[in-house]
């Protein structure tokens, strides 16, 4: 099983700074990673795909980045409405496996 | 509009059974393959299941192999979870998502949920 470890645990950033978030695979996943943003009481959502393709919708200070095991997602000119947990995924091999999430607070 | 409406969860005593259901609509169901992710109460993101559009690949977590089966009907664009043999660490709200197509085992759209008790 790969297991994907994220860092930090909790990010706190006020309003129009840059966020970055780590995935680390715990062995190579190639690009095959995504990342879900799922906000309080929400469902998830997907952000990036494939580590670096934008889903539908999803705005351009939307950033994912790397391949084999390290992997980052950049947020720009944040907003308090990014607040959330974010959780990578990879999809290279069964089972499919999600990060434990980087909390990240606006404030 | 793609709509995807779990349903089926509620409390169950361990060693209980429960049949999940997903309702979906807006986009040809025969076509996608389906997953079911949960997520226990506090806790992140646990893949469960996943079907094929043509349900003839099949996978499971370890934590639920020969406890869970995944089904589905196209006719009824509908899937199921079929849980048996319950455990307290199976409580959990349970989602249907959709994988997403070309590349496929992401999930681009995933229901609201429904949560299930295991407890005596």
């Amino acid at each position: 099983e790969i297991v994907l470890t994220q860092s930090p645990a909790t990010l706190s950033l006020s309003p129009g700074a840059r966020a970055t978030l780590s995935c680390r695979a715990s062995q190579s996943v190639s690009s095959r990673l995504a990342w879900y943003q799922q906000k309080p009481g929400q469902v998830p959502s997907l952000l990036i795909y494939e580590a670096s393709n934008r889903a539908t919708g999803i705005p351009d200070r939307f950033r994912g980045s790397g391949s084999g095991t390290d992997f980052t997602l950049t947020i720009t000119s944040l907003e308090p409405e990014d607040s959330a947990i974010y959780y990578c995924q990879h999809r290279a091999s069964w089972p499919i496996t999600f990060g434990q999430g980087t909390r990240l607070e606006i404030k | 509009e793609v709509h995807l409406v779990d349903s089926g969860g509620g409390l169950v005593q361990p060693g209980g059974s429960l049949r999940l259901s997903c309702a979906a609509s807006g986009f040809t169901f025969s076509t996608y393959e389906m997953t079911w992710v949960r997520q226990a109460p506090g806790k992140g993101l646990e893949w469960v299941a996943y079907i094929d559009s043509g349900a003839t690949t099949i996978k499971y977590a370890d934590s639920v192999q020969g406890r869970f089966t995944i089904s589905r009907d196209n006719a009824k664009n509908s899937l199921f979870l079929q849980m048996n043999s319950l455990r307290a660490d199976d409580t959990a709200v349970y989602y249907c998502a959709r994988d997403h197509i070309a590349p496929g085992l992401y999930f681009d759209y995933w229901g609201q949920g429904t949560l299930v008790t295991v407890s005596a």
